[in-house]
């Protein structure tokens, strides 16, 4: 049973329309984060929430948005995408902010975003 | 600055051979090393993980080495199989939230 849904699977937008991506969780974790995995390369973290406190990477445009209305849900909201931004988004929880072998993060199977 | 080194950048391998995929880092402060298993489409699953006080770990064909000294690990798979055809992440991470990735590895397994 997937633990961390992401929906939609796939999505297209056009150049510079805003667009919403969304993440819930069973798995009742304190963190989650998002990231933006692009062809060939390693996730790379754009921000986190633990509960409801929220911290963006140093290096994270402020083209991208998150919110967290719930411990359930968490979504990214990109204002204004461009040509650059089309990437796999991929959503992951964890129990703490230690990472650690009994608190591991746990990866949603991601949002294919294409921008025409 | 990429704190995790890993290498092959891709290998190939017959049914029933050994992959061996490595991994270095430099931050002294990483104290937990995860590896991830990625298929096409899907998201990144945790495969094995092991804790620098252990120098060996293995689960099924799957074993993690550990040298603290070199500052290096590696993950070995034994009998490899099609489906193991993935990208495999290597990853560290210390006292915080962080996870750092390698580069990956994709491994093909011919039959």
């Amino acid at each position: 049973d997937a633990m961390v849904i992401q929906n939609p699977r796939y999505q297209v937008t056009q150049f510079g329309k805003p667009v919403t991506l969304s993440c819930s969780q069973t798995l009742n974790h304190n963190v989650m984060y998002w990231y933006q995995q692009k062809s060939s390369q390693a996730p790379k973290l754009l921000f986190h929430y633990y509960d409801k406190d929220f911290n963006n990477e140093a290096d994270t445009p402020d083209n991208f948005q998150s919110r967290r209305p719930n411990t359930s849900f968490c979504f990214l909201d990109i204002r204004s995408p461009g040509l650059g931004d089309a990437a796999m988004y991929l959503c992951a929880t964890s129990r703490a902010l230690r990472i650690y072998s009994n608190q591991p993060q746990h990866f949603g199977d991601g949002t294919r975003l294409s921008i025409l | 600055q990429q704190q995790v080194k890993q290498s092959p950048q891709s290998l190939i391998v017959q049914k029933g051979g050994i992959s061996i995929i490595n991994c270095a880092y430099e931050n002294t402060a990483f104290d937990y090393f995860p590896w991830y298993q990625q298929f096409p489409g899907k998201g990144p699953a945790l495969l094995i993980a092991i804790r620098p006080d252990v120098s060996e770990k293995k689960e099924g064909r799957f074993t993690i080495s550990f040298n603290k000294s070199a500052k290096q690990f590696s993950l070995h798979i034994m009998d490899s199989q099609p489906g193991d055809s993935a990208t495999y992440f290597c990853a560290a991470s210390g006292n915080d939230y962080k996870l750092s990735f390698g580069a990956g590895t994709t491994v093909t397994v011919r039959a």
